[in-house]
C-alpha cells in the first residue's frame, strides 16, 4: 500500500513569511497526526484529527498556527508568520484510530531565516 | 503532564553485545507504550508496542509499572541495528508523547 505522502520536502522561508504543508494519508486511516520535531528532539503533537475533526490541539500555537483537514482525508498544516524557532522537520503521522501503530511520512524540513 | 524521557543521547556497543536503551514515563493510569525506530535515510516506524508483548528483530520490551519503565532490549546487537530510537506514550485522554530519542550506534 502507499505510505504516507507529504510535500514538499524542504522548504525555506524568512522570518515573518507563510508557509503551508500538505499531508496525504493512507487511504482508509481516519486519524491523521501533526508533529514538530526539533533538531536534536522527539516529534512534538501538535494536532490530532479524527476523520475531519479535531481530537487535540492543545500543542498548537493557534497565534500562528493553523491545520485543516477537510473532507476528513488530506491535511494542511499553516504558519502565518513563521519564526526563526519554527525551523524545524514537520511529520505527518495516520493511523486507522487512536492509540495504535501510526505510520509516518518523510516529513518537510523548515528553515526559516 | 505527562512525560517520557530517555537518559542517553547516545549507546555505542560492540557487535553482539547486549544491548539497553532506557525508558521511563511520568504518570500512572494504564499508558500504552510504543518504540518507534528510524533508521538512516528512512522514515520513523513502529518498533513494537508493549500490548502485543512480541519480539521484533530480536528487540523485546517489557512494561515495568512499580519503575513506570519501559526499556528495550536485545541479547545480541547487530549492525544494521544502528539507528535512533524513539519511547512513546500514549494514556486515555492525554496526547501522544515522544521522548527525545537514543542514537545506537553497533560498532563492527
Amino acid at each position: 500500500e502507499a505510505g504516507v505522502a507529504q510535500s514538499p520536502r524542504y522548504k525555506i522561508i524568512e522570518k515573518r513569511q507563510s508557509v503551508a504543508f500538505w499531508c496525504n494519508p493512507i487511504s482508509g486511516h481516519a486519524t491523521l497526526y501533526w508533529y514538530q520535531q526539533i533538531l536534536g528532539q522527539g516529534p512534538k503533537l501538535l494536532i490530532q484529527f479524527q476523520n475531519n475533526g479535531v481530537v487535540d490541539d492543545s500543542q498548537l500555537p493557534k497565534d500562528r498556527f493553523s491545520a485543516e483537514r477537510l473532507k476528513g482525508v488530506d491535511s494542511t498544516l499553516k504558519i502565518q508568520p513563521a519564526k526563526l524557532e519554527d525551523s524545524a522537520v514537520y511529520l505527518c503521522a495516520s493511523s486507522l484510530g487512536g492509540r495504535i501503530e501510526q505510520f509516518f511520512g518523510p516529513g518537510t524540513r523548515l528553515t526559516v531565516l | 503532564a505527562q512525560r517520557v524521557t530517555q537518559p542517553e543521547k547516545l549507546l555505542s556497543v560492540f557487535k553482539g553485545a547486549p544491548v539497553e536503551l532506557k525508558c521511563n514515563y511520568s504518570y500512572s493510569g494504564s499508558p500504552e507504550l510504543f518504540w518507534y525506530v528510524q533508521y538512516s535515510r528512512q522514515r520513523l516506524q513502529l518498533l513494537l508496542r508493549h500490548i502485543s508483548r512480541e519480539s521484533i528483530k530480536g528487540f523485546t520490551a517489557d512494561l515495568n509499572k512499580g519503575e513506570t519503565s519501559f526499556h528495550l532490549k536485545k541479547p545480541f546487537a547487530q549492525e544494521e541495528d544502528s539507528a535512533m530510537y524513539y519511547c512513546a506514550s500514549n494514556n486515555y485522554g492525554q496526547n501522544f508523547v515522544f521522548g527525545p530519542g537514543t542514537r545506537l550506534s553497533v560498532l563492527p
